[in-house]
């Protein structure tokens, strides 16, 4: 299995509140990738980064940042986390574009 | 956004069986993926495609990418209670990017 952990695996937050969600690899692999998955719509993009420092918006950004400040560190950061945004969120890494491994998840509940 | 339509939704059919899920796009993409997803776990990847017409077997199951690279198919046969899961395909129009399709929840009943 790809070295990928997700932390925290669960955790509820009030709505307004900032929220951080962090992603580690042990693989050295120069994309990782946030996604979240709804029903009904499957995995969307939020964000991707293709090297430290350099990251990209996905299909649905608005209202979430990201940070690669080294390799194996990739943060996903709720500036003021709303009822929408509850959901499943992966992480995913890959060398070649466009091949993922996937972490565990982190199911997010906004109240 | 790159659309990717999966189908069926939902399957359940009997151990032994076969089946074909499909994944249909208007866009052209140069690879396309296979993921199978179980309950609290993230998808796994279970096939890469990137040549249009290509067939390509993992053991039971068999993915064939379109000619014209806008659509896949997975073919299971015999399908056993293990092969249970979301089945997700997911398409790379160009480099760093994936779009998924909705997914086929497929049950195989003992």
């Amino acid at each position: 299995d790809a070295g990928i952990t997700q932390s925290p695996r669960h955790k509820v937050t009030e709505t307004g509140t900032p929220v951080t969600l962090r992603c580690h690899q042990t693989e050295n692999h120069r994309y990782m990738y946030w996604y979240r998955q709804d029903p009904g719509h499957g995995l969307r993009l939020i964000h991707y980064s293709y090297g430290v420092k350099d990251t990209d918006k996905g299909e649905v950004s608005d209202g979430y940042s990201v940070s690669r400040s080294k390799t194996e560190d990739f943060l996903l950061t709720l500036e003021s986390a709303t009822s929408s945004q509850t959901s499943v969120y992966f992480c995913a890494i890959s060398e070649l574009s466009a091949i993922a491994f996937f972490g565990q998840g982190t199911r997010l509940t906004v109240v | 956004t790159q659309l990717l339509e999966q189908s069926p939704q939902f399957l359940s059919i009997q151990e032994g069986e076969n089946l074909t899920v499909y994944c249909n796009s208007s866009s052209v993409f140069s690879s396309l993926q296979w993921y199978r997803q179980e309950p609290g776990e993230g998808p796994v990847l279970l096939v890469t495609v990137v040549t249009g017409g290509e067939v390509k077997k993992l053991k039971r199951l068999t993915f064939q990418f379109g000619d014209a690279r806008k659509d896949s198919s997975l073919h299971i046969t015999a399908a056993q209670p293990g092969d249970t899961g979301l089945y997700l395909c997911a398409g790379a129009p160009g480099a760093n990017n994936l779009f998924f399709g909705t997914g086929t929840r497929l049950t195989v009943i003992p």
